[in-house]
């Protein structure tokens, strides 16, 4: 089965600077990578998504890229803001199908003044 | 938010004991999945549906059994609750269109003493 790979799984940055997060995953099947934002004591929200047709997607400060030759995809996080701390998680649909969605272990972001 | 709520928001038991938690939506999405949250194992799922009486397993079924009977709920049972099985337990549901979005609920903690 599917089977996906993050990392750091913690990073500390100062604010305005970037943060880099990288996932890997198995299955080549695979073709939708959703990534999730979970502050303390809250639910997982949505916060960028890509499909294996697209290489780049960017939303203001967030942007995802996609390598599927590599079989890996990384959230980038531009002029990072304290109310960026959280942890965050990857995802992929193994097998292509959309009730098969593993996440990764997650990647607890704190963001310092 | 979408129309998601589990019940019960917080529970604890004995090891032993049957437990069964419900998920029910309001947004009649095709697809509901349950996912245990753990210190350094993220989201893992457990099992999911993509219809009424249609469910598969996932990366950790063992100990679980789960039902829908109806679009709306979709209910996580332990058969005899194990402290292994103390977790924070999450309830998602997305459209079952390609691509479309997970929506959690606000999750549920369970201990089993």
């Amino acid at each position: 089965g599917e089977n996906v790979e993050q990392h750091p799984s913690t990073l500390s940055v100062q604010e305005g600077d970037s943060a880099v997060i990288k996932c890997t995953y198995s299955d080549s099947a695979s073709n939708y990578f959703p990534w999730y934002k979970q502050e303390l004591g809250k639910r997982p929200q949505l916060i960028i998504d890509i499909r294996s047709n697209v290489g780049e997607k960017k939303d203001q400060r967030i942007a995802v890229t996609l390598n599927k030759t590599a079989k890996h995809f990384s959230l980038h996080i531009t002029e990072t803001q304290p109310e960026d701390s959280a942890v965050y998680f990857c995802a992929a649909n193994g097998g292509g199908s959309q009730g098969n969605l593993i996440f990764g272990k997650g990647t607890k972001l704190s963001v310092k003044p | 938010d979408a129309g998601i709520t589990q019940s019960p928001r917080h529970k604890v038991t004995e090891t032993g004991t049957p437990v069964t938690l419900r998920c029910h939506q309001t947004e009649n999405h095709r697809y509901m999945y349950w996912y245990r949250q753990d210190p350094g194992h993220g989201l893992r799922l457990i099992h999911y549906s993509y219809g009424v009486k249609d469910t598969d397993k996932g990366e950790v079924s063992d100990g679980y059994s789960v039902s829908r009977s109806k679009t709306e709920d979709f209910l996580l049972t332990l058969e005899s609750a194990t402290s292994s099985q103390t977790s924070v337990y999450f309830c998602a549901i997305s459209e079952g269109s390609a691509f479309s979005e997970a929506f959690f609920g606000q999750g549920t903690r369970l201990t089993v003493v």
